[in-house]
């Protein structure tokens, strides 16, 4: 049963334009959602978060939306650059640390 | 601070063998997590442990895998006796809020 979910494995866009990531999860104890951004031979890097008490986080470039009644969540990306390219990650956690995994999003920005 | 420091990053060992994968958390963080990362299953959360106690193991896939943490700055997952299905990445990461901080990995192959 997987309760987080990126339906898109992979992405191409044009240097410059937005990339748009989507998550969508089943369980509605979710409270915290998280993306990471990896690389090949590394681990996974936190990069944006967003409580379940909020609709919008923004930190520099990246975006985060949050539509409860949807239970879907995008990252925005404006505007993607090379080093954007990586897999990302969605990830949910519920009254507590332990984080639930989407299965990734490959993308890749076109110079 | 050095951030979540794992050993070995590459293991290759015979079907049978013991392997055991190491793992020294951030100072000051009290969560720490093991994961699991292949092709088919993605992202998986094996166990995870608060102020070095175990919390849930019911990610663990057998008896032949096991995890301590004898202290705040050190813990250890072992398979034993391993075999060619647990090739994959390994990743320990630990927390003190919501968002986990991740090592580079092990990549274990068992032949």
């Amino acid at each position: 049963d997987q309760q987080v979910k990126q339906n898109s494995p992979s992405l191409s866009v044009q240097e410059g334009r937005i990339s748009i990531l989507n998550c969508d999860y089943t369980n509605s104890m979710f409270d915290y959602f998280l993306w990471y951004k990896k690389y090949p031979a590394e681990g996974p890097t936190f990069l944006i978060s967003i409580s379940s008490i909020k609709d919008k986080n923004e930190d520099g470039r990246f975006t985060v939306f949050l539509n409860k009644s949807a239970k879907h969540l995008s990252l925005h990306i404006v505007p993607s650059q090379p080093g954007d390219s990586a897999v990302y990650f969605c990830a949910a956690s519920s009254a507590g640390n332990k984080l639930t995994f989407g299965g990734g999003t490959r993308v890749l920005v076109k110079p | 601070d050095a951030g979540v420091i794992q050993s070995p990053r590459h293991e290759v060992t015979e079907m049978g063998q013991e392997v055991t994968l190491r793992c020294k958390p951030i100072s000051g963080h009290d969560y720490l997590f093991w994961y699991r990362q292949t092709m088919m299953r993605g992202l998986e959360l094996l166990i995870y442990f608060n102020n070095n106690v175990p919390i849930d193991d019911s990610g663990m896939p057998e008896d032949r895998f096991s995890a301590k943490m004898p202290n705040a700055s050190f813990s250890t997952l072992k398979i034993q006796p391993s075999e060619p299905r647990d090739s994959a990445v390994y990743f320990c990461a630990s927390s003190l809020r919501e968002a986990a901080f991740f090592g580079q990995g092990t990549r274990l192959t068992v032949v």
